[in-house]
């Protein structure tokens, strides 16, 4: 079975510093991998998205990385602002017959505080 | 561009109401898929719609149903709610498939209770 786990499942950080989340998968074939953020109440809004041949990739403050072989994931978020307070979400796309379904981790919640 | 819009945002119903949720999109998308989100628990497929005209089950879609009206918009049924649907609701679109790195655009959502 398709599975996504993250880590750690929550975390608080003081404003300013860096972290690392982490991301786990066994979903296969793979076909990408995509981080997500999600404000309290809101739909989730796509940060980046990964492909097999692809082992990092930057959309501003945060930077993915991505390791076929171990299947492994991280999110590196740098000098954290209390704007990015919101929960983080792993997902992962298959290739094959469910070629519209995606694996969703749990996700974690970060809590930035001045 | 309003991006995906869903309405209600939020309901309440009794066991055994019916209701339908509704989901619009501008972006010319051609795909477009309803979600559900329960603590503690990743997001859940219902329901998803590749292209105008055709639907099909996703992980979970025992006790819903849906159409695809048109291009734009896509809703989701729940004929006679339970309990158990309590959740929230999310309706994303995409330009294709999850295959294809596309990238999925997520509405606001839908808070429903049911009692």
């Amino acid at each position: 079975k398709n599975q996504v786990e993250q880590s750690p499942q929550s975390l608080i950080i003081l404003e300013g510093k860096n972290c690392t989340l982490q991301c786990n998968y066994t979903v296969s074939p793979f076909s990408n991998l995509r981080w997500y953020k999600q404000d309290t109440g809101r739909g989730p809004v796509s940060l980046t998205i990964m492909t097999f041949s692809e082992n990092t990739k930057s959309n501003g403050r945060y930077t993915a990385t991505l390791d076929a072989d171990t299947k492994q994931s991280s999110l590196h978020i740098t000098a954290s602002q209390l704007s990015d307070s919101a929960s983080y979400i792993c997902v992962v796309s298959a290739k094959g017959a469910g070629s519209y379904q995606l694996t969703f981790g749990k996700g974690t919640k970060l809590s930035v505080i001045p | 561009n309003a991006g995906v819009t869903q309405t209600p945002k939020f309901q309440v119903l009794k066991t055994g109401q019916s209701m339908t949720l509704q989901c619009a999109q501008d972006m010319n998308h051609n795909s477009m898929y309803w979600y559900r989100q329960d603590p503690g628990m990743g997001l859940r497929l219902i329901y998803y719609s590749a292209s105008e005209g055709t639907t099909d089950k996703g992980e979970v879609p025992n006790g819903y149903n849906v159409s695809r009206l048109n291009k734009r918009e896509f809703s989701l049924r729940l004929e006679s709610a339970a309990p158990s649907q309590t959740s929230v609701y999310f309706c994303a679109s995409s330009e294709g498939g999850t295959v294809l790195s596309y990238e999925q655009y997520f509405g606001p959502g839908t808070r429903l209770t049911v009692t």
